[in-house]
């Protein structure tokens, strides 16, 4: 358990749905991130947000559209996405935006169908 | 932007072998963590060691932030060690991300 929650832990969704990803922290941290991992591809930072605000947008295609109500919450919503689209979706938190210790959740396997 | 090696990329060993894995970052840090992904592919974290040198059981690391290195020693392996090896580093330009290298793939056989 790193203090980092992600649900679901697996979801297979056909091209035409509208699904959630959900990710909560119980660490007190300030900044929050979604990562995505691929296979046989580095894991690539999508969005950071700091104190609710998104601070980061690594040109992610507009299918996949993050919020952050609060510090303790971030999601990730997904619409008309594309096979390719499918891999590990991981998030993470950090007390401060690029600096000091990041903890992950246990991600998300995500299949497009 | 910061660059991030790992060597090897993959490792086999017998149980009970020791190992040395190596990240070569191109720009300062100050920040580099160490992380095992397990096989359900949650990262844990192992280390957090922008420079000097740590050690958790049979983990050890150090971090030649001069040198633009890091090295995780795994003493005594276990099969349960088996996985992948990542660092990741922030940049200390402005703006840089977390980036992770592509990771050390171990398998530890008994």
């Amino acid at each position: 358990e790193t203090g980092v929650t992600q649900t679901p832990r697996h979801l297979v969704m056909g091209m035409t749905n509208k699904k959630s990803l959900k990710c909560e922290q119980h660490l007190g941290h300030n900044a929050m991130y979604w990562y995505k991992q691929s296979a046989k591809k580095p894991l690539e930072l999508m969005f950071v947000y700091s104190l609710e605000e998104r601070v980061e947008n690594n040109s992610v295609p507009s299918r996949f559209s993050p919020e952050c109500p609060n510090s303790s919450h971030l999601f990730l919503h997904l619409h008309t996405l594309q096979p390719e689209d499918s891999a590990l979706y991981l998030c993470a938190s950090s007390q401060e935006a690029r600096t000091l210790e990041a903890f992950f959740g246990q991600g998300t396997r995500l299949t497009v169908v | 932007g910061i660059q991030v090696e790992q060597s090897p990329p993959d490792l086999i060993l017998q149980e009970g072998a020791n190992s040395t894995l190596r990240c070569n970052f191109s720009d300062s840090v100050n920040n580099l963590q160490w992380f095992h992904q397990n096989p359900w592919g949650q990262l844990i974290n192992l280390f957090y060691i922008p420079s000097g040198t740590k050690q958790n059981g049979r983990l050890s690391a150090t971090t030649v932030a001069t040198e633009r290195y890091s090295l995780l020693y795994i003493s005594s392996s276990q099969t349960t060690d088996s996985g992948v090896y990542f660092c990741a580093v922030y940049g200390m330009s402005y703006g840089q991300n977390f980036v992770f290298g592509p990771g050390t793939r171990l398998s530890v056989l008994p």
